[in-house]
C-alpha cells in the first residue's frame, strides 16, 4: 500500500516550457487535490476533484489545467511555465471524510 | 470566509520543554479543526483533529482543544524532544457549499528542538 504517489520529485523548466504533474492512490478515495506551497504561505488549493468525472477550481487555480484519468490518478499540467509558478506542489487525497492523505511532493524551478 | 491564523515563528525549544502554538480560525458553520506536521523534505501527515466544540484531539504527546467561543485550537505538548523538529500547520475543513471537504491552511510555525 504505496498511499499517495507523486512524480517527479524535481523538475527544472524554463519559462514557456509545459509539463504534467502525475499523482496516485491506491486507497480507493473519491477526492484528489492539488496544492502549491510557498515559502510563509501554508498550502493554497489549486484544485480539486470531488469525485471521478468531477473537477473544480480552488484558490490559486490560473495557469494550470488538471485532468482526473480515473478513480486513482489525477494530474495537473502547466502550459506555459512561468517564474512565478517556481513552488512544492503536493498531491492528496481523501474519502469524502476529514482526513486527507499526502504525496512526498513536486519541487519545481522556473527559471 | 473561512480562513486560519497561526503563531509565527520560528520557535526554538530546548528539549523537554513546553509547546504552545496558537491558531485562530474564522469559519462559517461547525468546521473541522487539524493540526499536520510536516518533517523535512516530506508531505504532510495528520497529527490530530476535532470534530466539534470542546472535543479535544491527541496523538503522540500532542494535544488541542476546540475552543468554539474564542474560535482557537491551540496546539500543546508538555515536553517535545528533538525529533518534534517540524513545520506544523493548523487548518480548517470547509463545512458546507462550496466550502464542503476543502481545507484551508494557516501558514505553518518551524519547531526546532535542541538537545
Amino acid at each position: 500500500n504505496a498511499g499517495v504517489t507523486q512524480t517527479p520529485k524535481f523538475q527544472v523548466l524554463k519559462t514557456g516550457q509545459s509539463m504534467t504533474l502525475q499523482c496516485a492512490q491506491d486507497m480507493n478515495h473519491n477526492s484528489m487535490y492539488w496544492y502549491r506551497q510557498d515559502p510563509g504561505m501554508g498550502l493554497r488549493l489549486i484544485y480539486y476533484s470531488a469525485s471521478e468525472g468531477t473537477t473544480d477550481k480552488g484558490e490559486v487555480p490560473n495557469g494550470y489545467n488538471v485532468s482526473r484519468l480515473n478513480k486513482r490518478e489525477f494530474s495537473l499540467r502547466l502550459e506555459s511555465a512561468a517564474p512565478s509558478q517556481t513552488s512544492v506542489y503536493f498531491c492528496a487525497s481523501s474519502s469524502g471524510g476529514d482526513t486527507q492523505y499526502f504525496g512526498p511532493g513536486t519541487r519545481l524551478t522556473v527559471l | 470566509g473561512n480562513s486560519v491564523t497561526q503563531m509565527e515563528g520560528p520557535v526554538t525549544l530546548s528539549e523537554e520543554a513546553f509547546l504552545t502554538i496558537n491558531c485562530t480560525y474564522t469559519a462559517t458553520g461547525y468546521p473541522s479543526l487539524f493540526w499536520y506536521v510536516q518533517y523535512p523534505g516530506e508531505g504532510l501527515q495528520l497529527l490530530l483533529k476535532a470534530t466539534k466544540a470542546d472535543d479535544k484531539g491527541s496523538n503522540k504527546g500532542f494535544e488541542a482543544t476546540y475552543r468554539k467561543e474564542t474560535t482557537s485550537f491551540h496546539l500543546e505538548k508538555g515536553s517535545v524532544q528533538v525529533s518534534d523538529s517540524a513545520v506544523y500547520f493548523c487548518a480548517l475543513r470547509g463545512y458546507r457549499g462550496s466550502t464542503l471537504g476543502r481545507l484551508y491552511f494557516g501558514r505553518g510555525t518551524q519547531l526546532t528542538v535542541w538537545p
